[in-house]
């Protein structure tokens, strides 16, 4: 079956824009989870959906925000960019919840700032 | 709250050698442990994953991982490394529940000498 997909790849944006990424979970899948990997912080969760239901979050400002359509696709909104917004965004699915399953990782939008 | 630790930023061994990665973790009860393996410009892959049974666990591309309560500590280790498991490793602890959010380690970097 067809991996987890995240659309754009690459995004360059300028300080003050703001930008929308886009994960399709793998089919079946209901739980999609979000995260932001730089080099400093590692690997940081942002928020997990389940059944268009946001059930988690991370320790990030209102300017990151996502939502969850009915085929269990996602979409995050970072508004007014910052320069540390700068990160790889990584999408991941299972089956109901990322707390003891396997995670799918989509390959990640590379974001940059200037 | 559940935390990780990664006491090793990189290493490097010869291929062909054997390999012990360390992840050390901190929760509450008995956790859900994973390790997650990101070859460069992709997403993240579970390797394994440990709850309850074997202490020895089992995984793909030959790795295992043991689970030592009283150390908390999950090591993942492989017999022989092959050039093509050079990649970032990480270690993670989940929870009991699905909805609850998954914890990262910072990552160990693994780089094999032909």
């Amino acid at each position: 079956k067809a991996g987890v997909t995240q659309t754009p790849r690459y995004l360059i944006k300028t300080r003050g824009q703001q930008v929308t990424l886009s994960c399709s979970p793998i089919s079946g899948h209901r739980s999609v989870s979000w995260y932001q990997q730089t080099p400093g912080q590692g690997l940081q969760f942002l928020f997990e959906y389940f059944s268009e239901t946001q059930r988690n979050k991370g320790n990030f400002p209102g300017r990151f925000s996502g939502r969850q359509f009915s085929n269990s696709r996602s979409e995050m909104n970072v508004s007014t960019l910052e320069l540390g917004d700068s990160a790889l965004y990584l999408c991941a699915s299972s089956l109901d919840g990322p707390g003891h399953n396997e995670q799918f990782f989509g390959p990640g939008t590379r974001l940059t700032v200037l | 709250a559940q935390s990780v630790t990664q006491p090793d930023i990189h290493i490097t061994v010869s291929e062909g050698a054997s390999l012990e990665l360390r992840c050390n973790y901190s929760y509450g009860a008995t956790p859900y442990l994973f390790w997650y393996v990101q070859s460069p410009g992709q997403g993240l892959q579970l390797l394994l994953k440990y709850f309850s049974g074997d202490t020895l666990v089992q995984g793909i591309k030959g790795f295992e991982a043991e689970f030592k309560r009283s150390q908390s500590s999950f090591n993942l280790r492989k017999p022989s490394v092959h050039w093509s498991d050079a990649a970032e490793y990480f270690c993670a602890v989940g929870a009991r529940t699905s909805y609850d959010k998954v914890i990262f380690g910072p990552g160990t970097s693994l780089s094999v000498i032909p």
